[in-house]
């Protein structure tokens, strides 16, 4: 089946350490999203990307980078420098009408 | 600045009643609309879209959203609820823009269908 497979599921950072989320889709698209979801506050945008070797900020970049080396492929890693990481966080990729999500990752800092 | 509004934090609707789940957009010329529903940990399921045509689409589970251009709206509605019916739902527009696929999204608004 296509999709997209967002790992792992839950992840706990300590203070002070990167975290890499994974997200992997094969629907052949070319841009794939990376989304924080807090409570109450909707979807804001991390980066995007719409080819391979290329990506943008979002709304909400500071504290985190991406990179885009395969078309399948779009980690996201959260770095020291995001000071309150803990959240919801959602990959997605989209065709010309319409937009996949992955099942999402919640990062909880301890 | 373009914006996707959900008036609505929460909606309550009795079990079997129709329902209602409000959405406009500030969007200068025909963006393509969507609904997506998000259930606990999980994420967000495609409903339905409107890109042209009929203004009453039809989508998966029942639903169905009325896009009214004039009020720049874009409603979504069930007639009878089911109590599986509650869950968070969004409203995405996105811009007509060549080149680019982003979307922009609503706050959400969280349904509660009482048994």
């Amino acid at each position: 089946d296509g999709g997209i497979t967002q790992s792992p599921k839950y992840l706990f950072r300590k203070e002070g350490q990167n975290v890499t989320l994974s997200c992997e889709q094969n629907l052949n698209h070319d841009a794939m999203y990376w989304y924080r979801q807090d409570p109450g506050q909707g979807l804001r945008l991390i980066y995007y990307s719409q080819i391979v070797n290329d990506f943008q900020k979002g709304d909400i970049a500071e504290g985190y980078s991406v990179s885009r080396e395969k078309k399948e492929s779009f980690p996201l890693t959260v770095t020291s420098a995001q000071k309150n990481p803990t959240a919801f966080y959602l990959c997605a990729s989209t065709s010309s009408t319409e937009a996949f999500f992955g099942q999402g990752t919640r990062l909880t800092v301890v | 600045a373009q914006s996707v509004a959900q008036p609505e934090d929460q909606v309550n609707v009795a079990e079997g009643n129709p329902l209602t789940v409000k959405c406009t957009y500030s969007v200068s010329g025909n963006p393509y609309l969507f609904w997506y529903v998000q259930y606990p940990n999980r994420g967000l399921q495609f409903l339905l879209k409107y890109i042209t045509g009929d203004n009453l689409v039809k989508g998966s589970y029942g639903f169905e959203a009325e896009f009214n251009k004039s009020q720049t709206s874009f409603h979504l509605k069930k007639p009878s609820a089911l109590v599986s019916d509650s869950a968070l739902y969004f409203c995405a527009v996105r811009p007509p823009t060549s080149g680019t696929y982003k979307y922009i999204f609503g706050t959400g608004t969280r349904l509660k269908v009482l048994a």
